[in-house]
């Protein structure tokens, strides 16, 4: 069975920082992708970016980028330049070849101070 | 418009009580979800169903039903609805032919039963 593990409840940051959020999986299948989405207050999940297990660079959109390290087994998250509506709860995902449904994390909830 | 849709967005119901929750998508991707969301707990699989005739259980189906009426359509319900399903509902689609392992959420439907 696969695992998600996201052991930061919550976070502050300072608006225009960065911040990381971490993510960490366990599976015994080499194929799979992890996934981060965004959830904010009104409830929708906002896909973010994904990784898969065989791609060789990092993921990057925009401002999101996540930091995979296979062997650790970790795809944290890093939010670069912090936004006021970068609040929220955020997810992270993960589907191994040949299942049918995510797995996902407990999530965390980051709030961005001005 | 959205690619996928959920109805109602909101609902109260009492203890008992027999409801639906709908779903529709115009991704015309063969695969669809039924997940529930809880405080603290991510998000867990009631049902899934590969194409209209291929319809299975997930985590947590117990007390739940559901009808893929057509490719486009995956009704979720809540046959004889207790408070412990007030929870946030999301229907996910996927398409199996492209390879990814993206899932596309619906917008979520908030059920509080009393």
């Amino acid at each position: 069975a696969q695992k998600i593990t996201q052991t930061q409840p919550g976070m502050f940051v300072q608006e225009k920082e960065a911040v990381t959020l971490d993510c960490t999986y366990d599976t015994s299948d080499p194929s799979y992708g992890l996934f981060w989405y965004k959830q904010p207050s009104s409830g929708e999940m906002i896909f973010l970016i994904y990784q898969g297990s065989y791609d060789q660079q990092n993921a990057t959109e925009g401002r999101y980028s996540l930091n995979f390290q296979k062997a650790r087994k970790s795809a944290n998250l890093v939010i670069s330049a912090s936004q006021l509506g970068d609040s929220a709860m955020y997810f992270c995902a993960m589907r191994v070849a040949g299942d049918y449904k995510l797995s996902f994390g407990a999530g965390t909830t980051v709030t961005v101070r001005a | 418009d959205a690619d996928v849709t959920q109805t109602p967005r909101n609902r109260i119901t009492k203890t008992g009580k027999r409801i639906m929750l709908e779903c529709s998508q115009t991704k015309g991707h063969d695969r669809m979800y039924w997940y529930r969301q809880d405080p603290g707990l991510g998000l867990r699989l009631i049902y899934y169903s590969f194409d209209v005739k291929d319809i299975n259980k997930g985590e947590i189906s117990d007390g739940y039903s559901v009808s893929r009426q057509a490719q486009a359509k995956f009704s979720l319900s809540l046959e004889s609805a207790i408070p412990n399903q007030t929870a946030l509902y999301f229907c996910a689609t996927s398409d199996s032919g492209t390879g990814s392992y993206e899932q596309y959420f619906g917008p979520g439907t908030r059920l509080t039963v009393t």
